[in-house]
């Protein structure tokens, strides 16, 4: 079956960096997209960008180009997201799911950055 | 961008009874290929989202026959025939028609 397992939880200072990975299973990895969320604590769920599988090309949306970077690694069918210069307002949620219609996501990971 | 409005924000429902959402968009969401991208999900409180409905009306694959999507256009619905208390949580609409972006709802919050 489908799966998209994420990294654990994290917490770092400001600053710094980190890398969460989206681990794939049960299906071909090249064939569908991976989609990045983000959802703040309380919040809503926002479209962070996405990387192509099959070229490993990211596209970034609005507001998170610069600091977050997208990978990949086919080898062992995985998605990654780096946010580096970490700031307080990067505490949130991070999803991955696949495809640009979200049919199956990952369990989340939690940031959490505090001096 | 596409911008999706979702109403109620907040929805108090009784068990055994019907619930709706609707989710307004701001341009069609009917694409080119003649398909209309828009899903509905549920996310239960400490979990990641669920997709519920896609491409309007087409319930994904476990998910109980009391939930059904409506709507063409511009204009979305989301019902529950007789709500359970699983049900609780929040309900996004979320388009990708226009891709990239995806963009979602606000999200409506379902209360038992």
């Amino acid at each position: 079956q489908v799966q998209l397992v994420q990294s654990g939880s994290e917490l770092k200072k400001p600053g710094a960096s980190v890398r969460i990975s989206c681990e794939t299973s049960g299906y071909d990895f090249t064939d569908y997209t991976i989609n990045w969320v983000r959802q703040v604590p309380g919040q809503g769920l926002e479209w962070m960008g996405w990387m192509k599988t099959d070229t490993g090309t990211p596209t970034y949306a609005q507001g998170f180009a610069g600091r977050f970077v997208f990978s990949l690694d086919t080898s062992v069918t995985t998605t990654y997201l780096q946010i580096n210069s970490l700031k307080t307002e990067d505490t949130a949620v991070y999803f991955c799911a696949r495809d640009d219609e979200f049919d199956y996501w990952g369990q989340g990971t939690l940031v959490t950055v505090s001096s | 961008d596409v911008v999706m409005t979702q109403s109620p924000l907040s929805l108090p429902v009784t068990l055994g009874q019907p619930a709706s959402v609707s989710c307004r968009s701001d341009h069609s969401l009917v694409h080119s290929d003649g398909n209309t991208y828009l899903s509905w999900f549920h996310q239960r409180p400490g979990h990641s989202p669920r997709r519920l409905i896609y491409r309007v009306s087409d319930r994904d694959s476990g998910v109980p026959d009391r939930f059904s999507g409506s709507g063409s256009g511009t204009h979305f619905t989301l019902k529950i025939s007789r709500v359970e208390a699983e049900d609780v949580g929040v309900y996004y609409c979320m388009q990708s028609t226009h891709w990239p972006p995806g963009t979602f709802g606000q999200g409506t919050r379902l209360e038992i």
